[in-house]
Formats: C-alpha cells, structure tokens, sequence
C-alpha cells in the first residue's frame, strides 16, 4: 500500500528563520509526482511546490525548496526567511499516473513574530 | 472569478437529512473528486471521477454517493445526514496534462446536528 508519512505534527520558528519540514512515502512505483500544498487559517487548499519523481533537480518556488531523495523516499520542504504569512497546516502528498492522490496527516506550522 | 467553486459555503442541518454539495469549475479538467477532512486526519477521498461516465469509490464512500452531471460538475450527496458527517468537504480538479496537479475549491464547512 502507498502511503504518505508527516513526522511532525506541530512545528514553531520564529519569523525570519529556516524552516524544513518532514515528509516520506512508500511506494513501489518508479514513476510519480510529489506536492506539498499549504492551508491557511482561510482554509484553502494552496499548491506550493511540485516534484516529478523523474527529476533529479530539487524543485524551488521562491522561498519554498524541496530535498527530494527517491532512493531514500523522502520529499521534505524548506521554506527560507520564514515569514507570518507562511503560518498553515502543510500537507505532503503522492500520486503516480492515473491513480489516486495520497495526502499525509500534515504539519501545523507556526511562524512567531 | 475562481476556478474550481463550492455551493454552500457553509450548512448546517439536522440528523436523517438529504444534503447536496455542489461543485463547478471552469479549468476544463476532466477529473474530479470530493474529498472530507477532519482534523488530525488529513483529507480522505470519498469519490472521484476519470470523466462524466466514470465514477469510483475512494476510501471512506459509505453514506455518501456522487453524480457528474456534466465536465464541470460533480455533486456530492449525503442521503440521511449523521453528525459523524460533521467536516470539511473539499472538492478537487486535475487533468494529465498538468501533471495530475489537484486544484482545489474553497471548502464547504457542514455541521451535522
């Protein structure tokens, strides 16, 4: 069975600091795609940052950059100069093609002034 | 105006009611799902749709069934609501040419009493 693991439920930093938060999977696909998405207080469902497994380069999207190691599966998510904005419940998730998308529990981030 | 939109935002209703969450989008994607989420949880899939003929269970389909009513739109039904069903219902879009990227509504918060 594939599944997506978030060791850290709750994590708090202060704002301006590095951040990295956790995440692996379990699969026997070689093809896949990793995401972390980001909710906020508003409680929308907000892509941040995409992998495709084939890739060796980690993905970046600005401030936000992943370390993703397929041998090792692990997909975890730094976010530079952390800031107030950045406080949300991430999600890591997994999907290879044409299956279903895997969501971990999620990380409760807290970005302190 | 948003890509993906829920109707209602919000609802309240009682126990052994019928409920019907809505869901439109205008990405063009042909895939669709419903998801619940609860706290601690993460999100769970209840349905999902490949295109306007095809319909599949996810994880947690007991109490709960789905029409595609067109390419834009899946509902979600609760036939006799139950306060267990008391979550976060979040409707999602994705098509393979996005690299099965999920798009995801605003939300619809239900309380079931």
């Amino acid at each position: 069975a594939q599944t997506v693991t978030q060791s850290q439920p709750e994590m708090s930093v202060q704002e301006a600091e590095t951040v990295t938060l956790s995440c692996t999977y379990d699969t026997s696909e070689n093809n896949y795609y990793l995401f972390w998405y980001k909710q906020p207080p508003s409680r929308q469902m907000i892509l941040v940052i995409r992998q495709e497994a084939y890739k060796q380069q980690n993905a970046t999207e600005n401030r936000f950059s992943v370390n993703f190691q397929k041998a090792a599966k692990s997909f975890s998510l730094k976010i530079s100069d952390s800031q107030l904005g950045d406080t949300a419940m991430y999600f890591c998730a997994f999907i290879n093609r044409d299956d279903k998308i895997i969501f971990g529990k999620g990380t409760r981030l807290h970005i302190l002034p | 105006d948003a890509d993906v939109t829920q109707t209602p935002r919000n609802r309240i209703t009682k126990t052994g009611k019928r409920i019907m969450l809505e869901c439109s989008q205008t990405k063009g994607h042909d895939r669709m799902y419903w998801y619940r989420q609860d706290p601690g949880l993460g999100l769970r899939l209840i349905y999902y749709s490949f295109d306007v003929k095809d319909i599949n269970k996810g994880e947690i389909s007991d109490g709960y069934s789905v029409s595609r009513q067109a390419q834009a739109k899946f509902s979600l039904s609760l036939e006799s609501a139950i306060p267990n069903q008391t979550a976060l219902y979040f409707c999602a879009t994705s098509d393979l040419a996005e690299e099965e990227t999920q798009y995801f509504g605003p939300g619809t918060r239900l309380l079931v009493l």
